[in-house]
């Protein structure tokens, strides 16, 4: 099975602007979840998706927000791009039921200038 | 809230020697445990987990414990080698809540 995967891999933006990120998750995994990783902050829950509709959510502003869709690919959409949204946003897949077991994808390395 | 705490934050052993990571956690009603080692540049890797339905867990040189009364997790590493140089995160979850990772440890291998 193909792993999780993300693009873009980098991406360079500036401040006011805004990004999609894309997160393909394993192969009949229906939850994505999306993290932001940033040195001093370690790994930061942001929002869960399963079958299109969001199960969980992190302590985020608005600005930040996420979609899936029908085939569970997920998006995830930073509007007015600060420099604190600078990190590594990962994508995960589980797989829910008795053996549920997450999986990162490589990541997107966004910095905003 | 949730809240998972991982010490120490850096660890430094002698290749060969073994390496303890300890997590604790604050939801009782958490049941999963996995362990991620993430290396330069990649995402982090599943390693090893368990269940609250375990109290310990081994794949090779890798195990991880659990003490549910305590709140308590580690991860142990035998026989250390240089590839096991990474950060290290622990988390805890409950059914298809959130997993909540520590804050990570930065383990070094001593040549």
């Amino acid at each position: 099975k193909a792993g999780v995967t993300q693009t873009p891999r980098y991406l360079i933006k500036t401040r006011g602007q805004q990004v999609t990120l894309s997160c393909s998750p394993i192969s009949g995994h229906r939850s994505v979840s999306w993290y932001q990783q940033t040195p001093g902050q370690g790994l930061q829950f942001l929002f869960e998706y399963f079958s299109e509709t969001q199960r969980n959510k992190g302590n985020f502003p608005g600005r930040f927000s996420g979609r899936q869709f029908s085939n569970s690919r997920s998006e995830m959409n930073v509007s007015t791009l600060e420099l604190g949204d600078s990190a590594l946003y990962l994508c995960a897949s589980r797989s829910g039921g008795a053996e549920d077991t997450q999986y990162f994808g490589p990541g997107t390395r966004l910095t905003v200038l | 809230g949730e809240n998972v705490e991982q010490h120490p934050s850096t660890l430094s052993v002698q290749e060969g020697d073994s390496a303890v990571i300890k997590c604790t956690y604050s939801d009782s009603a958490s049941n999963y445990f996995p362990w991620y080692k993430q290396e330069l540049g990649k995402g982090p890797q599943l390693i090893i987990d368990i269940r609250s339905n375990v109290g310990e867990k081994k794949d090779q040189r890798i195990a991880v414990t659990l003490n549910k009364t305590a709140k308590h997790f580690s991860l142990h590493i035998t026989e250390t080698q240089p590839e096991d140089s990474a950060v290290y995160f622990c988390a805890a979850s409950r059914g298809d809540d959130k997993i909540i990772f520590g804050k990570g440890t930065r383990l070094h291998i001593l040549p």
